[in-house]
């Protein structure tokens, strides 16, 4: 069974840049699993940062950017704020109408 | 502008079963596929039921198939999770969540509500 894999923590200074990455245990990440990333902070619902690999959802700041990086989805935050710290979920569409989530990175900006 | 309110979580005990709702509003809910997402406490995000928009496919994750049943009902709105043979391991928050199929991405989502499967 294929895992979708994130880092489960990540640090970065305040105004840095983070890249965030999703994987998958077999095989590599492309925009035909059209990667999408989810920003959730503790007791609330999973807010839409990224679909499709790389297109800003309504609303969501330009130091946000998704890409693919080697065989990996991949945010980007650029200028790193401190109420960017939060739980961030990547979602690969696996087919059939089947969708699965990353585990999470847990994002400390200090 | 498009919001989405679950109800009908609650306490049940294991091999029991509750009745989860979704209530759409501010958008055409009958143009949607709509997904069903938990988290369990301290867990991460976990994708479990999808329904088209006339309900001519459905899916679910191997971890709810056969005890689970997504329907919807246009007419009221409304999306639905029948959850049979709980066990502790569905204890979860559920989030409703609009599809945007064509980008296969989720756009709006609901609250949640809280289910605990506990004796």
């Amino acid at each position: 069974q294929t895992v979708v894999t994130q880092e489960p923590s990540f640090s970065v200074s305040p105004g840095g840049t983070v890249t965030l990455t999703c994987g998958l245990t077999s095989g590599s990440v492309s925009t035909s699993y059209y990667p999408s990333w989810y920003q959730q902070t503790p007791g609330q619902a999973p807010r839409t940062l990224i679909y499709s690999t790389n297109t800003r959802s309504s609303g969501v700041p330009d130091r946000f950017s998704g890409s693919i990086l080697g065989n990996k989805a991949a945010l980007t935050i650029t200028g790193a704020q401190a109420d960017d710290e939060s739980d961030y979920y990547c979602m690969l569409y696996m087919g059939s109408g089947n969708w699965v989530f990353g585990g999470g990175t847990k994002l400390t900006v200090l | 502008e498009a919001q989405l309110v679950e109800s009908g979580g609650g306490l049940v005990k294991p091999g029991g079963s509750l009745r989860l709702s979704c209530a759409a509003s501010g958008f055409t809910f009958s143009s949607y596929t709509m997904n069903w997402v938990r988290q369990a406490p301290g867990k991460g995000l976990e994708w479990v039921s999808s329904i088209s928009s006339t309900s001519n496919y459905i899916y679910y994750a191997d971890s709810v198939k056969g005890r689970f049943t997504i329907s919807r009902d246009n007419a009221k709105n409304s999306l639905y999770l029948q959850m049979n043979s709980l066990r502790a391991e569905d204890t979860a928050v559920y989030y409703c969540a609009r599809v945007r199929y064509d980008l296969k991405y989720m756009d709006v989502w609901g609250k949640g509500t809280t289910v605990t499967v506990s004796s």
